[in-house]
């Protein structure tokens, strides 16, 4: 079964550093991997998704990364802003074409803080 | 405006009742998903549908039932059997084309006392 790791769970930094956040999964056999934004009480936002055979996807000021192989990805976030505060997940699609393809596997989240 | 609908956003029951959660999505996506979140649980699917009048177990089925009558719609069903009901529960819908992206409704509350 497909476990994704999140680390670190929590992170707090003043305004305008640049961050990494970063996930890793078991097993390298994926379809896809989607990365989320959800603010309290919030559902979630789809921000990035990179297809099994990319290497990274922009928006803005998100880069994310995917190194298949090594089961890793990162969500790079440039020159944060308090606006930034959520909690970040990164999910896994397999990639078997069986029944559980288009199911997603979550990590726990990184909960990040930007203050001003 | 296209998206996933959720309602009530905010519900309160008694223990022994059985309640509906109610999921509607305009995305015309093929496939839809229920799933339950509790502090430091992070997200566990409870059900899911690739298609009409079919379904498959998540991994935490027990105590919940669900129907899809119409690609729009996929109710739950938060029965007395499930001991633990309160969580804010979420639910989401995918194309099963391309992408299999998945979109995120607003998610309901459920408190249970």
């Amino acid at each position: 079964k497909q476990e994704v790791t999140q680390i670190p769970a929590a992170l707090s930094v003043p305004e305008g550093e640049n961050l990494v956040l970063n996930c890793s999964f078991t097993d390298s056999a994926i379809y896809n991997l989607q990365w989320f934004r959800q603010d309290p009480g919030k559902g979630l936002t789809s921000l990035l998704l990179i297809q099994s055979s990319q290497r990274e996807q922009t928006s803005g000021r998100l880069n994310a990364s995917l190194d298949k192989s090594s089961g890793r990805s990162t969500l790079y976030i440039a020159a944060s802003q308090p606006g930034d505060s959520a909690t970040y997940l990164c999910a896994v699609r397999p990639g078997d074409r069986g029944s559980t393809l288009g199911r997603l596997y979550f990590g726990r989240g990184t909960q990040l803080t930007v203050w001003p | 405006d296209g998206g996933i609908t959720q309602s009530p956003k905010y519900l309160f029951r008694k223990e022994g009742q059985n309640v509906t959660l109610s999921c509607e999505q305009n995305l015309n996506h093929d496939a839809m998903y229920w799933y339950r979140q509790d502090p430091g649980q992070g997200l566990r699917l409870i059900y899911y549908s690739q298609i009409v009048n079919d379904f498959q177990k998540g991994d935490i089925a027990e105590g919940y039932s669900v129907s899809r009558e119409k690609k729009e719609s996929f109710p739950l069903t938060v029965t007395s059997a499930q001991k633990n009901p309160t969580a804010f529960y979420l639910c989401a819908s995918a194309t099963l084309q391309e992408s299999y992206e998945q979109y995120f409704g607003p998610g309901t509350r459920l408190t249970v006392t």
